[in-house]
């Protein structure tokens, strides 16, 4: 068990540039969050997929934040056009299969978004 | 963002006293998860609980969830300079969902 992998783990970008984040899973989880976390918040839910179908959206995420699951496994995170606002820790969590004492997240040690 | 008030949202104690925080919300929530979080790092599992009333123990921690179901307490015994950290409350509402949301923290600091 490796463990939810995230990556980069830092990402220093300029405002106006687009970045991608990538997440991936435990083995066999079915579910995939993706979170923010600001200085002193939190963890800010924004979505989560169930295998590849994204179910659930929060309304932080704007035209400019796009997840993707495609195959059930991994899940890329991508913002366009950053502004300094989007500066945060992203963190993604895995879940395994549902049951009535198996839900359980396991976050990964995100990824530390800086935009200048 | 919608968070769960989490309380106290600071503290100070002295190596060996046990700790008490909990997390309120307005809702029903089927699931209760407990979280630490040191600096720079994602937040790693301690205590999850799933029924009204249910008391858990991992070690120096006991958590209990609610019995309205619309709040959860975390423990901590005899703490030790380790335990200094970032603990989060998250809860799940219930039926056609599976989103958690998060409490505000309580930040412990533990005096040698």
């Amino acid at each position: 068990d490796t463990g939810v992998s995230q990556d980069p783990r830092h990402k220093i970008t300029k405002r106006g540039q687009n970045v991608t984040f990538r997440c991936d899973p435990i083995s066999e989880h079915n579910r995939l969050y993706w979170y923010r976390q600001t200085l002193g918040q939190g963890p800010e839910f924004l979505t989560y997929f169930q295998n590849e179908a994204q179910l659930e959206k929060s309304r932080l995420l704007s035209d400019r934040f796009s997840a993707e699951r495609p195959k059930g496994s991994f899940s890329t995170l991508e913002i366009q056009r950053t502004e300094q606002g989007d500066s945060a820790m992203y963190l993604c969590a895995s879940s395994p299969r549902w049951g009535a004492t198996n839900e359980k997240l396991f976050f990964g040690s995100g990824t530390q978004l800086s935009v200048l | 963002g919608q968070q769960l008030n989490q309380s106290p949202q600071s503290m100070f104690i002295q190596e060996g006293e046990d700790v008490s925080m909990n997390c309120t919300s307005s809702s029903i929530f089927n699931t209760w998860l407990w979280y630490k979080q040191d600096p720079g790092e994602g937040p790693v599992l301690l205590i999850a609980l799933y029924k009204a009333g249910e008391l858990t123990s991992n070690g120096r921690l006991t958590a209990q969830f609610g019995i309205t179901r619309k709040d959860s307490f975390l423990n901590i015994s005899a703490s030790i300079p380790s335990d200094v950290g970032i603990y989060f409350c998250a809860g799940r509402a219930g039926s056609g969902t599976y989103k958690y949301i998060f409490g505000t923290g309580t930040r412990l600091k533990v005096l040698a």
